[in-house]
């Protein structure tokens, strides 16, 4: 079965201050992947995905991830975060061919101070 | 557009007792699928339809957990003999058929 692995459980950062977040993976085959982001006190909502095409995939608020197929990785990335970007973040996978669930990662929590 | 909506959004009950969750998909929604997040978690796969039936069940836990979806839009998630380690928020997202999964606000499932 596939996992997902995101290795920073919790990130603290200042205004301005660039951030990647990582996630991993485990699975062979083909994949689609994806961020969801959670805001507090609201539901999971997509921030960006990536089916096939360009591995480097811009989403919404300025974020992007990188799908480095021979790292398994797909992290996540913004140059410049503001205090709104506080959340908890997700990394999801989707084994095509395996099913049609996702498979999350423990998720990120992140608090960006004013 | 609406988006998935799930209710009660709290439910609170006693050990043994039976609970029904509810979920309403997007409209045209072909797929619906049903994830639990314990705390401090990353969302986990329960179940998946595709119309009415149920197209991948392996992810419920034990025979206590059971869903259906008659006329293939709105599903329930039925927890028979709660235990309190069903205490969670049960989620429900709804997708076309193989593409993205919109997520409802959950259901929060407390069991004293």
């Amino acid at each position: 079965a596939q996992s997902v692995s995101q290795h920073n459980h919790h990130v603290i950062l200042s205004e301005a201050a660039s951030l990647e977040l990582g996630c991993n993976y485990s699975y062979g085959g083909t994949v689609n992947l994806f961020w969801y982001v959670q805001y507090p006190g609201q539901h999971l909502q997509l921030l960006l995905k990536y089916f096939s095409g360009d591995p480097l995939v811009k989403g919404i608020k300025g974020f992007e991830a990188e799908f480095i197929k021979s790292k398994f990785s797909f992290n996540l990335r913004k140059p410049s975060v503001q205090w709104s970007d506080t959340a908890e973040y997700f990394c999801a996978v989707n084994a095509v061919g395996a099913g049609n669930m996702l498979t999350f990662g423990g998720g990120t929590r992140l608090m960006v101070k004013p | 557009g609406a988006g998935v909506s799930q209710t009660p959004s709290n439910k609170v009950t006693e050990k043994g007792k039976y609970v029904e969750l509810r979920c309403d998909p997007i409209s045209g929604h072909t797929a619906l699928y049903w994830y639990r997040q314990s705390l401090g978690q990353g969302p986990e796969f329960l179940i998946y339809f595709q119309g009415t039936g149920a197209a991948d069940d392996s992810g419920l836990p034990n025979d206590r957990f059971f869903a259906v979806r008659p006329e293939g839009s709105v599903s329930t998630l039925k927890i028979q003999r709660t235990e309190r380690g069903d205490s969670a928020v049960y989620l429900c997202a709804s997708s076309p058929a193989g593409d993205t999964q919109y997520f409802g606000p959950g259901t929060r499932l407390t069991v004293l």
